[in-house]
């Protein structure tokens, strides 16, 4: 009865890095949202994804960040050339339809440190 | 512009008494509304969500919220809070017609003994 599983949990990197995340919907939720979540502040919606579709990127910072959800595997938020403030919890959340009142289920989050 | 705010960032209460949180939202239309709880270290766990109907919604452990259209509020309560209740709780709104669901900035509840 596994939910949304995300891994790393924790990921250390040094500025100018590559981050990946991973995120894997709970069984049978072919839609994934990511948000990012700063100290003392709530979540901010960064993308939805569909299976191998980009439904919504209006979150996702312009340049560095890219998001994909292939037809097979997880889905991978890639953050490039790291730099300190992309210090953050991420968090992925799946659901089983589309539309709002299709509830979002969460993950436990990778809290992202960049050194 | 769509907000959410939770004017509280921290609330105490006593061990079995009653709790109100409060949120406020500014949307264009009634969104659809949600309260979700998040533990230390942990993700988002749906409290309850409001889409229509009567305003007055049940939830999980204990939890209610009702919404006021008048008031653009949707605040959760609870009768007698127990420890376990201690965590950080999330207002959030998405709009009817898509998928950007915004969250308030959390209310941080310590329970004393």
């Amino acid at each position: 009865n596994a939910g949304v599983m995300q891994n790393p949990r924790h990921l250390v990197r040094r500025r100018g890095q590559e981050a990946r995340l991973r995120c894997s919907p709970m069984k049978g939720h072919s839609h994934v949202y990511w948000y990012r979540q700063l100290p003392e502040e709530g979540l901010k919606f960064m993308v939805y994804l569909q299976k191998e579709n980009i439904i919504d990127e209006s979150g996702m910072p312009k340049e560095r960040f890219s998001a994909e959800f292939p037809k097979e595997g997880p889905s991978i938020l890639r953050i490039q050339q790291v730099v300190r403030g992309d210090s953050a919890a991420y968090f992925c959340a799946s659901s089983l339809g589309q539309g709002a009142q299709q509830p979002q289920h969460f993950g436990d989050g990778t809290r992202l440190s960049i050194l | 512009a769509q907000s959410v705010t939770q004017p509280d960032i921290h609330i105490t209460v006593s061990e079995g008494a009653s709790l109100e949180l409060r949120c406020n939202y500014s949307y264009g239309a009634t969104p659809y509304l949600f309260w979700y709880v998040q533990s230390p270290g942990q993700g988002l766990q749906l409290l309850l969500k409001y889409f229509s109907g009567d305003t007055l919604v049940q939830g999980i452990k204990g939890f209610e919220a009702e919404f006021k259209r008048s008031q653009s509020s949707f605040n959760l309560r609870k009768p007698s809070v127990h420890w376990s209740d201690a965590a950080e709780y999330f207002c959030a709104v998405v709009g009817r017609n898509n998928n950007d669901m915004r969250f308030g900035a959390g209310t941080r509840l310590t329970v004393k003994p």
